[in-house]
């Protein structure tokens, strides 16, 4: 079983400073991905990145890089130059054996989420 | 853009009435999902499905069938709709076999 824990139910940001966004998991598979959404105040799930857990380098794309420790079964997402639009609610998401083909391998589990507010 | 669309994108229904949730993708995809979203819970997985006519159960199943006749298209189906299935109803496909994308999601509310 997967477990996805975030602690942080709320953060706040002042517009153009970064921030970071707490995730921890816990999971018995050797191989795993893991994922993080953003959930404005409009409702859509918006996939932002993803990091493999063999993938050596920690993952970027834009504003938004992938603070992955595997050691300390960590995966910060880290958002830099905040804007205004980054308001919204931020889930971390675990798959287990993304190396394996087969319909249970692809199930995500989610953590319960932080809602990011970015202060003007 | 997906390519998901989900419909209805609200519901209103009544405790004990049957009520069916569409997915409908335009790209192809095998793999299809159904998640729920509650306060406090984020989101689970209630069914998925790796293929026409191939689904499996997820965590939070009870309560739930699903089809999937067509590639582009998987139904969830409550078969006696219940308070307790008040909820946002949020269907994935996945790329490549590994990102998960989301449709719009639906709001039900069971009265």
């Amino acid at each position: 079983a997967q477990k996805i824990t975030q602690t942080q139910p709320g953060m706040f940001v002042q517009e153009k400073e970064a921030v970071t966004l707490d995730c921890t998991y816990d999971t018995s598979d050797q191989s795993y991905g893991l994922f993080w959404y953003k959930q404005p105040s409009s409702g859509e799930m918006i996939f932002l990145i993803y990091q493999g857990s063999y993938d050596e380098q920690n993952a970027t794309e834009g504003r938004y890089s992938l603070n992955f420790q595997k050691a300390r079964k960590s995966a910060n997402l880290v958002i830099s130059a905040s804007q205004l639009g980054d308001s919204a609610m931020y889930f971390c998401a675990i798959q287990p054996n993304t190396l394996k083909r087969g319909g249970s391998n692809y199930k995500l589990t989610f953590g319960k989420g932080t809602l990011l507010t970015v202060n003007p | 853009d997906a390519g998901i669309t989900q419909s209805p994108r609200h519901k209103v229904t009544e405790t004990g009435t049957p009520v069916t949730l569409r997915c409908h993708q335009t790209e192809n995809h095998r793999y299809m999902y159904w998640y729920r979203q509650d306060p406090g819970h984020g989101l689970r997985l209630i069914h998925y499905s790796y293929g026409v006519k191939d689904t499996d159960k997820g965590e939070v199943s009870d309560g739930y069938s699903v089809s999937r006749s067509k590639t582009e298209d998987f139904l969830l189906t409550l078969e006696s709709a219940t308070s307790s299935q008040t909820s946002v109803y949020f269907c994935a496909i996945s790329r490549e076999e590994v990102t998960q994308y989301f449709g719009p999601g639906t709001r039900l509310l069971v009265l």
